[in-house]
């Protein structure tokens, strides 16, 4: 149990365009959902916590109109990297959790290369 | 501030076992986890301590004290492929976690 699903797995997209991300959570029913960013040997940064019906808490030097966060449902996030610049590539991750104490599950992550 | 310490890396043999601590300062305690993570994938789950004392799951065993604010993860018979960085995280008073910067374990033959 506990699937969480991302797609795509990879994508790759010009400069000055936008990517869209998708976050499900399969058996579960996700009240908040984590979004995350990875660069190469790096730690995960925590981007945003989205919740379902509400606005996306993003953290300190996320900009938040760069990245939209819609939590449209209990078991659907999406991403939206807008206008894509080549520092955005990155590797990206969702991750969700069916109550607070419980633990967190991650989706198989969404590689971005923006050329 | 909110803190957690673990090894940066560790080096062991296959078939051999691996303790990988950690150590956190936070506000409020709701839990701790461990995360396996390969290089290139997403993190996947392995334990969660919220009670004092040690949870066997096949190869891997979590302890947790929080007394001392202190876990480990246990890996036996060490194999080729548990070759990641081991990430611990904790759960503080508000629900929030607060990651680790991980530990990377290197198995050698």
């Amino acid at each position: 149990g506990a699937v969480v699903s991302q797609h795509p797995s990879w994508v790759i997209c010009k400069s000055g365009t936008s990517v869209k991300i998708e976050c499900r959570s399969l058996d579960f029913q996700a009240t908040t959902m984590f979004w995350y960013r990875q660069f190469p040997k790096q730690s995960l940064m925590l981007m945003a916590t989205s919740n379902e019906g509400s606005k996306a808490t993003y953290e300190q030097g996320v900009e938040k109109d760069k990245f939209l966060i819609n939590h449209a449902s209990l078991t659907l996030s999406t991403l939206t990297v807008t206008s894509a610049h080549p520092e955005d590539s990155s590797f990206y991750i969702c991750s969700a959790r069916s109550g607070e104490a419980s633990p967190l599950h991650f989706g198989n992550g969404t590689r971005l290369t923006v050329t | 501030g909110q803190n957690i310490d673990q090894p940066t890396e560790m080096t062991a043999t296959e078939g051999a076992i691996v303790q990988i601590n950690c150590t956190y300062q936070t506000s409020g305690f709701n839990g701790l986890f461990w995360y396996q993570q390969h290089a290139g994938e997403a993190p996947t789950f392995l334990s969660y301590n919220v009670l004092d004392g040690l949870e066997e799951k096949g190869r891997f065993s979590s302890f947790l004290s929080r007394s001392k604010g202190y876990s480990y993860l246990l890996l036996k018979e060490l194999q080729m492929k548990d070759s990641a960085s081991y990430l611990c995280a904790v759960t503080d008073s508000n629900y929030q976690l607060i990651w680790g910067a991980g530990t990377k374990l290197i198995i050698k033959p």
